[in-house]
């Protein structure tokens, strides 16, 4: 079955520019969709098919996928970003990567 | 503007089941395709199933199947999932979902969850 390997955690420094990977075979391929999730809250689309941001959202968030790597790229990097983020894909069934959790020092 | 308003709180014992709603205001039901997401406490997003309808049907996650129903009045505009044969695993918040378009998109729209705690 297809996996989605996320790293556990990222940090960055304020207004730094932060990445977070999503791993998966040829997921270059596929849509991959990025949501940020704040602690007791529902999560939030933040990125939908590899690079598109819904409205709302600011253009310091933008996405790539390419290969075996998707990315989330978070520009100038602030306390408001401290979240985790999950990727999604579609592969057979909806899945979700394991999450990681954003620290901005 | 969208908004899906899930039911409250449960707490049940091993063995029950649990029904969930989840209320859909600015869209008709049948115009959407509805998931169902689940997080266990401290852990990740777990998709659990949806409604394709495009052909009509509801797609299960293949570790749900047999345990897991939903359903939708649409006269109501609500969803539901139902899950039987409860164990503690199955502590979790469960969120309703709403795909952006097709089956396969992102999920736009959430509710804001409903924790479901199983302990006897």
């Amino acid at each position: 079955s297809y996996e989605l390997t996320q790293p556990l955690s990222v940090s960055v420094a304020l207004g730094q520019t932060a990445r977070i990977t999503c791993g998966g075979n040829n997921i270059g391929s596929k849509n991959v969709h990025w949501y940020q999730q704040k602690p007791g809250q529902a999560p939030v689309l933040v990125i939908y098919r590899d690079s598109n941001r819904p409205s709302g959202i600011p253009e310091r968030f933008s996405g790539s996928n390419s290969g075996n790597t998707a990315t989330l790229t978070i520009s100038r990097a602030q306390a408001g970003d401290e979240a985790d983020y999950y990727c999604q894909v579609w592969d057979s069934s909806i899945l979700f990567g394991g999450g990681t959790k954003l620290t901005v020092l | 503007q969208v908004q899906l308003v899930q039911s409250g709180a449960e707490v049940k014992k091993p063995g029950a089941s649990v029904k969930v709603s989840c209320k859909v205001s600015g869209y008709t039901l049948t115009e959407l395709s509805m998931h169902w997401v689940r997080q266990a406490p401290g852990k990740g997003l777990e998709w659990m199933g949806g409604f394709d309808p495009e052909d009509g049907e509801t797609i299960y996650a293949q570790k749900f199947q047999g345990r897991v129903t939903m359903t939708e009045d649409t006269s109501t505009d609500t969803a539901y999932m139902e899950l039987s044969s409860l164990r503690s695993e199955d502590t979790a918040v469960y969120y309703c979902a709403k795909s952006s378009g097709s089956y396969y998109d992102s999920f736009d729209y959430w509710g804001q969850g409903t924790l479901v705690t199983v302990s006897s």
